[in-house]
């Protein structure tokens, strides 16, 4: 069974600071996803990482994958508030997706 | 291009009645998927649909859910009696081929039905 695992759940950041968010999934997987949900919203699609070593950027958030070792980061580069939401990673392996439980980031000033 | 849409918004409903839920995919979209997303989780995948054909129910709790694609397009889910914990926001997706797809595949999610069982 597919095992999907995101930390920090939570996270409190001050603006301007970095930081990464891991994805952690217990098999090999054919495609990795990155999400964001606001509050009250539904979930829009940040990457899609298909490869080992595969990474992507947009804006302040980039995303990368390391196959061999089943983690995905999300690496945050000096958060502003507009930031604040859940991140989900979802993981897809000759199944449907998976997702984690979720980052609940927080950017303050 | 208009994203996937869901009605109604909002529910709610006591234990032991019925509720249905309603999702209009993206246009051309083949696959369809409802997903029940409990508060501080992430989603999970309930039924998954190939234009009108079931692909994946394996978590679909066949007792009290059930779900339909009649003409490949809309589909609606509906909950009969509903529980307590089947509280939750319930979310479609959508994507042009599906998971079985050698392409790279996003899900469009819609705005989700949040349900409230007393």
């Amino acid at each position: 069974e597919l095992k999907v695992e995101q930390n920090p759940l939570f996270l409190s950041m001050q603006e301007g600071k970095n930081y990464t968010i891991y994805c952690n999934y217990s098999t090999t997987s054919d495609r990795l996803y990155w999400y964001r949900q606001d509050p009250g919203k539904s979930l829009e699609s940040l990457f899609v990482l298909l490869s080992n070593g595969a990474v992507k950027q947009e804006g302040r958030l980039m995303a990368s994958l390391d196959t061999k070792a089943r983690l995905s980061t999300l690496h945050i580069t000096a958060a502003v508030h507009d930031l604040s939401a859940t991140y989900f990673c979802a993981v897809e392996r000759n199944t449907p997706l998976v997702f984690g439980k979720g980052t609940r980031l927080s950017v303050i000033a | 291009e208009a994203g996937v849409a869901q009605s109604p918004r909002y529910k709610i409903i006591e234990k032991r009645q019925s509720v249905a839920f309603w999702c209009n995919p993206i246009s051309g979209h083949a696959t369809l998927y409802w997903y029940q997303q409990i508060l501080g989780q992430g989603p999970k995948l309930l039924i998954q649909f190939q234009n009108n054909g079931v692909v994946d129910d394996s978590q679909l709790p066949k007792d009290r859910f059930s779900a339909e694609r009649l003409k490949g397009v809309d589909s609606t889910l509906k909950i009969q009696p509903a529980k307590l914990e089947d509280s939750a926001v319930y979310l479609c997706a959508s994507s042009l081929h599906g998971w079985l797809a050698e392409m790279q595949e996003t899900q469009y999610f819609g705005p989700g039905t949040r349900l409230l069982v007393l």
